[in-house]
């Protein structure tokens, strides 16, 4: 079946410690996405990549990172400097970027909480 | 600038009762309207999306919403509710030009009581 897999669904972080999120797709989407959702705070976009080799920033993009080496692949690291990573984080794909009125598709989220 | 409002942080209904779910935009240019839903642990889903023409529109398991373009409203209604649709429904938005990234509410958790 074709979707997007999110892993792992969920992680530990320690103070000072990197860790990074995985996030596949087989849909042969062209468009990746990362969100962060907070309680009571709905979603807000982290970074996006349209093609790759190439990404921007979101809203929230300070202290993460990303790298699309590959169609089917969207990694995010949190890194050390996110003082508040506590949250979900949601991947999503989408067919062609540009189009407005394309849906999103999403995957079953990482939850990620500090030790 | 765009932004998305649901008022309702929470709303119970009992199973079979009709309920409404409120949003409503701002933005200086014309816009494209999601509702999404999530369920416990896991990601959003399409539920629908008006992009011109009829300003009712229908969705999946029943839903519809109704664009107000007056009242920078689109609504989501449901003539009557399964204890299965209880989950965190969001209301966003995206604009022509500006690609695919949604503005998202802050979600309403609809919980659905027998």
């Amino acid at each position: 079946d074709g979707g997007i897999t999110q892993s792992p669904k969920y992680l530990f972080r320690k103070e000072g410690q990197n860790v990074t999120l995985s996030c596949e797709q087989n849909l042969n989407h062209d468009a990746m996405y990362w969100y962060r959702q907070d309680p009571g705070q709905g979603l807000r976009l982290i970074y996006y990549s349209q093609i790759v080799n190439d990404f921007q920033k979101g809203d929230i993009a300070e202290g993460y990172s990303v790298s699309r080496e590959k169609k089917e692949s969207f990694p995010l690291t949190v890194t050390s400097a996110q003082k508040n990573p506590t949250a979900f984080y949601l991947c999503a794909s989408s067919i062609v970027d540009g189009g407005a009125d394309e849906k999103l598709f999403f995957g079953s989220g990482t939850q990620l909480s500090v030790l | 600038a765009q932004s998305v409002t649901q008022l309702d942080s929470q709303v119970p209904v009992f199973e079979e009762a009709p309920v409404e779910l409120r949003c409503n935009y701002s933005s200086s240019v014309s816009v494209y309207l999601f509702w999404y839903v999530q369920y416990p642990n896991q990601g959003l889903q399409l539920l629908l999306k008006y992009l011109s023409g009829s300003t009712l529109v229908k969705g999946i398991n029943g839903f519809e919403a109704e664009f107000n373009k007056s009242q920078t409203s689109f609504h989501l209604r449901k003539p009557s509710v399964h204890i299965s649709d209880t989950a965190e429904y969001f209301c966003a938005v995206s604009f022509t030009g500006g690609g695919n990234k949604l503005t998202f509410g802050t979600g309403t958790q609809l919980k659905v009581e027998l």
